[in-house]
């Protein structure tokens, strides 16, 4: 059974600095997705990865994937007060059938 | 483009009765899922229709929670009778199949604003 992990679970860091967060997953697969939540909203999409060595940015997110590690990042440059929300990472259990296995959850607070 | 539409936003009920949730997709998007988020919790997927045709339901407490979707478009999510552990985030997403050639397909799932349920 596919199992997903994120960590940290929570994270408060202060605007400006540098943050990584990171998603492991238990079987093979080379899709994997990113999502954003804002309290009380629904997901919005941030990435798609789909292959090993895969790297996308966007703003000061930068997501890459490591199909070999099982491990996917998501990387915070200078983060400013508007990053605050939920990542969720998500991973396609490559059984053809385009189900999502969702990690817990990274709940990032950036303080001014 | 309209993006996947959802209602109610919010729905309070007492325990065992029930409740009927709908969900509109993205026009032209075959997959739908519904999904269940506890607070604190990523989504989990309780269904998975190809377009009127059930491909992934073994999440689905079938006795409790039964879904359609009729003429592959909309879709609605019962719960018959509610219980105080059901109180969630019910989220819609819709799917297109995105083909890669030699690597396959993939696709990328986009979600509806969801409704939230209160089992009282």
């Amino acid at each position: 059974e596919l199992k997903v992990e994120q960590n940290p679970l929570f994270l408060s860091m202060q605007e400006g600095k540098n943050y990584t967060i990171y998603c492991n997953y238990s079987t093979t697969s080379d899709r994997l997705y990113w999502y954003r939540q804002d309290p009380g909203k629904s997901l919005e999409s941030l990435f798609v990865l789909l292959s090993n060595g895969a790297v996308k940015q966007e703003g000061r997110l930068m997501a890459s994937l490591d199909t070999k590690a099982r491990l996917s990042t998501l990387h915070i440059t200078a983060a400013v007060h508007d990053l605050s929300a939920t990542y969720f990472c998500a991973v396609d259990g490559n059984l053809g059938t385009y189900k999502y296995i969702f990690g817990t959850g990274t709940r990032l607070k950036v303080l001014a | 483009e309209a993006g996947v539409a959802q209602s109610p936003r919010y729905k309070i009920i007492e325990k065992r009765q029930s409740v009927a949730f709908w969900c509109n997709p993205i026009s032209g998007h075959a997959t739908l899922y519904w999904y269940q988020q506890i607070l604190g919790q990523g989504p989990k997927l309780l269904i998975q229709f190809q377009n009127n045709g059930v491909v992934d339901d073994s999440q689905l407490p079938k006795d409790r929670f039964s879904a359609e979707r009729l003429k592959g478009v909309d879709s609605t999510l019962k719960i018959q009778p509610a219980k105080l552990e059901d109180s969630a985030v019910y989220l819609c997403a819709s799917s297109l199949d995105v083909w890669q050639g030699r690597r396959g397909s993939y696709n990328e799932q986009f979600f509806g604003p969801g409704t939230r349920l209160t089992v009282l």
